[in-house]
């Protein structure tokens, strides 16, 4: 069964430091992976990137996929408190134009 | 331009009630989805509709419905809601143009089945 996992499943850092999110995933006939930021309500779209393995840069964070790995990161260096929410990925499948399939979600704090 | 809107925000209801929950968006997008959000799982597909007179199962589509009633609107009904649907509802839309995969999200729905 395709899947998506995210680690870890939260974390609690202090402003300036830098975090590491990743996201894993097991689906056959991927297209793209895409990040979303999750505060309040709705998830705001961050990043989308494909197996070639361009780095998408915006502001402090970054993403970058390992399609050897299978893999995602995602990285916010200085990190401050307008930074926590839920950080989710998901996976879209070439087979089924732009449905997504969405991991768990790694839940950011970040103590001033 | 509003982009994705949903309604209710809130609602409650008991065991055996029915409601449809409301979706429009205004981007002219061909696709639009129907989420629930529960702790610690994610975002898990109800429906979707890859465009205007087409709808499809997602993951977790059993006891809802959906109707696709024009491109821009898309409704989700619950027949006959259970306290297992107590969740927080998110439609999304998007277009599929060349490779971009974006979904834009609605603010949500937050329903409490009793």
């Amino acid at each position: 069964e395709d899947k998506v996992v995210q680690s870890p499943l939260s974390l609690v850092v202090h402003e300036g430091d830098t975090v590491t999110l990743n996201c894993s995933y097991e689906v056959t006939n991927f297209r793209s992976l895409l990040w979303y930021k999750q505060e309040k309500k709705a998830p705001t779209f961050l990043f989308m990137l494909t197996s070639s393995g361009i780095e998408k840069k915006s502001g402090r964070l970054s993403s970058i996929l390992d399609k050897k790995e299978l893999s995602s990161i995602l990285n916010i260096t200085a990190t401050q408190t307008g930074d926590s929410a839920i950080y989710l990925c998901a996976v879209v499948w070439l087979e089924y134009g732009n449905k997504l399939v969405f991991g768990a979600g790694t839940i950011l704090r970040v103590k001033s | 331009n509003a982009g994705v809107t949903q309604t209710p925000k809130f609602q409650v209801l008991k065991t055996g009630q029915s409601m449809t929950l409301q979706c429009a968006q205004d981007m002219n997008h061909n696709s639009m989805y129907w989420y629930r959000q529960d702790p610690g799982m994610g975002l898990r597909l109800i429906y979707y509709s890859a465009s205007e007179g087409t709808t499809d199962k997602g993951e977790v589509p059993n006891g809802y419905n959906v109707s696709r009633l024009n491109k821009r609107e898309f409704s989700l009904r619950l027949e006959s809601a259970a306290p297992s649907q107590t969740s927080v509802y998110f439609c999304a839309s998007s277009e599929i143009r060349g490779s971009t995969d974006t979904q834009y999200f609605g603010p949500g729905t937050r329903l409490t089945v009793l």
